[in-house]
């Protein structure tokens, strides 16, 4: 069975204090990573895909890398707009379905 | 306008009620999905659909039915609700197997 697990559950961040998100999966032959924003009162918003180990992808401050066991969301000289929670989901190669984690809440202070 | 739509944003109604959820897009997409969200358990899958005359099961597809009208619209309907179904549900579409999915704004669910 495909699991997903998240870290930290809570992130808080002065403004401009880098740090990194954890994605960690299990995953009977990897598909997609893929990577979500969400803000209160909204669906999540597409950010990333990525699809194999050594992989990596940037969106203005945000990168995104991955591993065969986890993925990262590394934020760099964060502001207070990047402050949401952010939702990975993997797909395997067998299932047509996206299992997703729990979400880490970033909350950038100013 | 928002390329997935749901309708309402917000409903609250009684235990024993039977209730629709409606979600309408205009990406194209084939593939469309219904989910709902609880704090700490992240998205689960209720039930999800290829093309119109394909309808599959969720992880949590009990107490649940869903509908889907045309290629653009998928309904989700609880029989009789009860208080544990309480929750934000979304819908999301995808253009193929390995594409990111696109979410509706959401709807917020009370079951009193």
């Amino acid at each position: 069975e495909d699991q997903v697990t998240q870290s930290p559950e809570a992130l808080r961040l002065q403004e401009g204090e880098s740090s990194s998100l954890n994605c960690s999966y299990t995953v009977s032959g990897l598909r997609g990573l893929f990577w979500y924003r969400q803000d209160p009162g909204k669906g999540p918003e597409f950010l990333f895909t990525l699809y194999s180990a050594g992989e990596e992808k940037e969106k203005e401050r945000l990168k995104a890398t991955l591993t065969k066991k986890e993925s990262f969301l590394h934020i760099t000289a964060p502001k207070p707009e990047d402050s949401a929670t952010y939702l990975c989901a993997v797909q395997d190669n067998y299932g047509q379905n996206f299992v997703f984690g729990p979400g880490t809440r970033l909350s950038v202070l100013p | 306008d928002a390329d997935v739509t749901q309708t309402p944003r917000n409903r609250i109604t009684k235990t024993g009620k039977r209730i629709m959820l409606e979600c309408s897009q205009t990406k194209g997409h084939d593939r469309m999905y219904w989910y709902r969200q609880d704090p700490g358990l992240g998205l689960r899958l209720i039930y999800y659909s290829f093309d119109v005359k394909d309808i599959n099961k969720g992880e949590i597809s009990d107490g649940y039915s869903v509908s889907r009208q045309a290629q653009a619209k998928f309904s989700l309907s609880l029989e009789s609700a009860i208080p544990n179904q309480t929750a934000l549900y979304f819908c999301a579409t995808s253009y193929a197997g390995n594409q990111p999915q696109h979410f509706g704004d959401g709807t917020r669910l009370s079951i009193l």
